[in-house]
């Protein structure tokens, strides 16, 4: 069984520039969701999508969006990049929206 | 929504002691409590986890509490060892809801001296 797998692992961008990153959820599992982890905190919820909608969102602005494709895997967008999107972003795939959620290794991703 | 308070934020034990993270939580409808374990460049790894119909739950040296009716939770580590460093989450969430998004807590950063 193949685990949550995340890409890149890091990544560097400037200020106002745009970013996707990726996620492959666990074999079986249909519903992703994506957290933002800054330096020294829990993990903050940013959206799930199950079913290629987005099934709910956290407190981030419409700059921060996603998407879920056939298989289940996913992408985060954020554009015109701010220095505090600097973060761990992590990827975790359930069985279901709601329960116990499987966590990838994450992006780390740097905004200068 | 919920907010989850995570104490201590650092606790350092020797190798062979006990360690103890206590959560506590705001909305009487969270059901579902799991503890996540995160290690240096890694992501978090679901440890155990407890709902709210069961009280105790024990894996091996991990086992987690649960007082409803004081919406705290705690997890506890006997008999430590050095790979039990890492940065230890609490979360909760509601289960069976449309919705499972998870609020953590901000971590206890643990320390076993061997």
């Amino acid at each position: 069984e193949t685990g949550v797998t995340q890409s890149p692992t890091h990544l560097i961008k400037t200020r106002g520039q745009q970013v996707t990153l990726r996620c492959s959820s666990q074999s079986g599992h249909n519903t992703v969701s994506w957290y933002q982890q800054a330096l020294g905190q829990g993990p903050q919820f940013i959206f799930q999508y199950y079913r290629e909608e987005e099934n709910g969102r956290g407190n981030f602005p419409p700059r921060f969006s996603g998407l879920q494709f056939p298989n289940y895997s996913s992408e985060l967008n954020v554009n015109a990049l701010e220095l505090d999107d600097s973060a761990l972003y992590l990827c975790a795939s359930s069985l279901r929206t709601a329960g116990e959620q499987f966590f990838g290794p994450g992006t780390r991703l740097t905004v200068l | 929504g919920e907010n989850v308070e995570q104490h201590p934020s650092t606790l350092s034990v020797q190798e062979g002691d006990s360690a103890v993270i206590k959560c506590t939580y705001s909305d009487s409808a969270s059901n579902y409590f799991p503890w996540y374990k995160q290690e240096l460049g890694k992501g978090p790894q679901l440890i155990i986890d407890i709902r709210s119909n069961v009280g105790e739950k024990k894996d091996q040296r991990i086992a987690v509490t649960l007082n409803k009716t004081a919406k705290h939770f705690s997890l506890h580590i006997t008999e430590t060892q050095p790979e039990d460093s890492a940065v230890y989450f609490c979360a909760a969430s509601r289960e069976g809801s449309t919705l499972g998004r998870l609020y953590f807590g901000r971590g206890t950063q643990l320390t076993v001296w061997p």
